[in-house]
């Protein structure tokens, strides 16, 4: 089957603009997490949903930082008021429980100028 | 955040040779895995450990957990070109925590 999709795939946004950044886990998927990842560094945690429910969400950086999955399927990670160090790339993972492997997207890369 | 300490930093080598690198962690793991990304890609699993003390191989990949919890390493044999990329280590606390919590990469570069 398919694996995780992310949408787009390369954003370029202004100092102040809004952006929305989509996932498409893998089907059945019950658990997915956003990580971001600065240029040469590894992934970090910014949070996590069991189906709709957003049980963690203690890495996300600031109060611009929005994530929501309503239906338990599709999430959308919104950045409000970009500002440059919201430059990064921000990867989807899903798994099957919380417990098993999570399998990453390829990510997008957001570059705010 | 919290990053895990992943060394060497880099690492060149010849095709062929065996490599070995490691990560430690301040606090206790109760999972260990190890992920490879490659550039414009996100990271793909090639080893989870799930016991202290457990040794795990995936074809030419070996794994250990430690068995103080805080530690593991990944070796590669008789490496090859489609080796060259990033390695990452993560850990991960379970029991209502988790998340995974990433080291600060290898980079494995294939001499010719």
């Amino acid at each position: 089957g398919a694996g995780v999709s992310q949408s787009p795939r390369y954003k370029v946004a202004k100092r102040g603009q809004d952006v929305a950044l989509r996932c498409d886990p893998i089907s059945g998927h019950v658990s997915l997490f956003w990580y971001q990842q600065a240029l040469g560094q590894g992934p970090e945690f910014l949070t996590y949903f069991q189906n709709e429910a957003q049980l963690d969400k203690s890495g996300l950086p600031s109060d611009r930082f929005f994530a929501e999955r309503p239906e338990g399927s599709v999430s959308t990670l919104k950045i409000q008021r970009t500002q440059q160090e919201d430059s990064a790339v921000y990867l989807c993972a899903s798994s099957l429980d919380p417990t098993y492997e999570q399998y990453f997207g390829p990510g997008t890369r957001l570059t705010v100028t | 955040g919290q990053q895990l300490n992943q060394s060497p930093q880099s690492m060149f080598i010849q095709e062929g040779e065996d490599v070995s690198m490691n990560c430690t962690s301040s606090s206790i793991f109760n999972t260990w895995l190890w992920y490879k990304q490659d550039p414009g890609e996100g990271p793909v699993l090639l080893i989870a450990l799930y016991k202290a003390g457990e040794l795990t191989s995936n074809g030419r990949l070996t794994a250990q957990f430690g068995i103080t919890r805080k530690d593991s390493f990944l070796n590669i044999s008789a490496s090859i070109p489609s080796d060259v990329g990033i390695y990452f280590c993560a850990g991960r606390a379970n029991f209502g925590n988790e998340k995974l919590t990433f080291g600060t990469g290898t980079r494995l570069t294939i001499i010719p």
